[in-house]
C-alpha cells in the first residue's frame, strides 16, 4: 500500500504564476514531512520541511501546508520560475521510525 | 564539504557479473541508506544502515547487499546483476538523534546502473 501519494504525475504553470503541489499521507504515524527537488541526471535537494507541530512553513518563495486532520500537505511556489522545472518529491517520517516514506513524484514544468 | 558522493557515475553490467557502488559521507551523519529510482516508482528503499555495525533490509532488498564500512562509508553489491535491477542508485545521509521527528536525508548524485 503506498502511504505517501501525489496523485498528479506533472503540472504545468506559467511563470509568475502559483504552483501548488499536493500530497497526501496514511499513516497517522507521520510526523516529519518534507519536500525534495529533483533535477535530471541528479541527486535529490532538500527544499523545505515541517513538522506536526506546525500548519505551515515558509522559506523565500516556498510555502509548506500541513493539514493533519485532512492528512494532507501541498507545496505553494510563488511566484514560479523557469528554473523551478523539476520532479518534486514528497517525504514522510516521524514516530520511532527515522526512514523517510517519498511519494512518485510530480513533474513541475515551469513554461516562460 | 563534498556532502555525499557515489561512485560510479554510470556503469554498464552483462546479466550474472558482481559489482559494488561505493557511497561516502563527510557530514558526520549516523544513518545512511540506498535508494533505486525508477519510472513511475519513486524512490525505494534497498537498505539503510541506522548507525556503524547496523544494517537493515528496506522495501525492495532482493537480489542486493549491503556493508556499513565505516561511520562514512556505505557500499551496495549486487552479487548477480539482473535486468530488473537496470536503475538510477541514491544513497543518501541522515543525522537521526533518536527523537520524535524524522531527519532531512541528503542525497548523492546518483549511479547510473544498466544491465544487459
Amino acid at each position: 500500500d503506498q502511504q505517501v501519494k501525489q496523485n498528479s504525475p506533472s503540472l504545468s504553470v506559467q511563470e509568475g504564476r502559483i504552483s501548488i503541489l499536493n500530497c497526501d499521507y496514511t499513516n497517522s504515524m507521520f510526523d516529519y514531512f518534507l519536500w525534495y527537488k529533483k533535477y535530471p541526471a541528479e541527486g535529490p535537494t532538500f527544499l523545505i520541511s515541517i513538522s506536526s507541530i506546525k500548519d505551515k512553513n515558509e522559506d523565500g518563495r516556498f510555502t509548506v501546508f500541513l493539514n493533519k486532520s485532512a492528512k494532507h500537505l501541498s507545496l505553494h511556489i510563488v511566484p514560479s520560475q523557469p528554473g523551478d522545472s523539476a520532479v518534486y518529491f514528497c517525504a514522510a517520517g516521524g514516530g520511532s521510525n527515522y526512514k523517510l516514506t517519498f511519494g512518485k513524484g510530480t513533474l513541475l514544468t515551469v513554461n516562460p | 564539504n563534498a556532502g555525499v558522493t557515489q561512485t560510479p557515475k554510470f556503469q554498464v553490467l552483462k546479466t550474472g557479473q558482481s559489482m559494488t557502488l561505493q557511497c561516502a559521507q563527510d557530514m558526520n551523519h549516523n544513518s545512511m541508506y540506498w535508494y533505486r529510482q525508477d519510472p513511475g516508482m519513486g524512490l525505494r528503499l534497498i537498505y539503510y544502515s541506522a548507525s556503524e555495525g547496523t544494517t537493515d533490509k528496506g522495501e525492495v532488498p532482493n537480489g542486493y547487499n549491503v556493508s556499513r564500512l565505516n561511520k562514512r562509508e556505505f557500499s551496495l553489491r549486487l552479487e548477480s546483476a539482473a535486468p530488473s535491477q537496470t536503475s538510477v542508485y541514491f544513497c543518501a545521509s541522515s543525522h537521526w538523534t533518536g527523537g520524535n521527528f524524522g531527519e532531512t536525508q541528503y542525497f548523492g548524485p546518483g549511479t547510473r546502473l544498466l544491465v544487459l
